[in-house]
């Protein structure tokens, strides 16, 4: 089955304890983004990566890292979070092509920081 | 820079009555558009797209939008909505192609009653 995974589906954490948030495809993408969801704000992009080791910054960058060194995957890391980067976090991916802009996301990430 | 406006945070409507979410965008360039659905504790889910083309949309579950240039609008709709459709629905614009970012609006919650 074509689709988008992430872990962990739920996280809490404390503040400045370094934690990793995976994502997978399956579908070959090339293009492959993070979101983070909070109420009244929509999503808004954090980082997103169009090919391996490829990488640049979205709306909301800081605090974040990322990784792009294989095709399938695109990690997100939180160095020392926060209680703001407390939300709900979606991967995406896009296929390669022009006029492809439909994205695929995963199932979310519910991180809370205390 | 690109945004969109939901208009309405929460739309209540009666089982086989219409519903109507507004969206509008603002955007110097041709828009692609989208509405995407989320149920409760669940990821994003496309309902339909606007690239290129026919400007009226037909999407999932029986949902449609269209795409009016003069008004900068692409509103949803659905004829006679059912209980299941209770969700959240965003609508989300793509206007810088190279990177491909969704801008997403603040989302509208939908209530279908008996």
């Amino acid at each position: 089955e074509a689709q988008v995974t992430q872990n962990p589906r739920y996280l809490i954490t404390v503040t400045g304890k370094k934690l990793t948030v995976t994502c997978s495809q399956n579908m070959n993408h090339e293009y492959m983004s993070w979101y983070r969801q909070d109420p009244g704000l929509g999503l808004r992009q954090i980082y997103y990566s169009m090919n391996v080791e490829v990488t640049d910054k979205g709306d909301v960058p800081e605090g974040y890292k990322v990784s792009r060194k294989e095709k399938r995957n695109f990690p997100l890391i939180l160095e020392s979070p926060s209680p703001n980067q407390t939300s709900l976090y979606f991967c995406a991916s896009i296929p390669h092509g022009r006029g492809a802009y439909e994205q695929y996301f995963g199932p979310g990430t519910r991180l809370t920081v205390t | 820079a690109q945004s969109v406006t939901q208009l309405g945070s929460h739309v209540s409507v009666s089982e086989g009555a219409l519903v109507l979410l507004r969206c509008n965008y603002s955007s110097s360039v041709p828009p692609y558009l989208f509405w995407y659905v989320q149920y409760p504790n669940q990821g994003l889910q496309l309902l339909l797209k606007y690239t290129t083309g026919a400007t009226l949309v037909k999407g999932i579950n029986g949902f449609e939008a269209e795409f009016k240039k003069s008004e900068t609008s692409f509103h949803l709709t659905k004829p006679s909505p059912h209980m299941s459709d209770a969700a959240e629905y965003f609508c989300a614009v793509i206007t810088d192609t190279g990177r491909r970012a969704l801008t997403f609006g603040s989302g509208t919650r939908l209530q279908v009653q008996p």
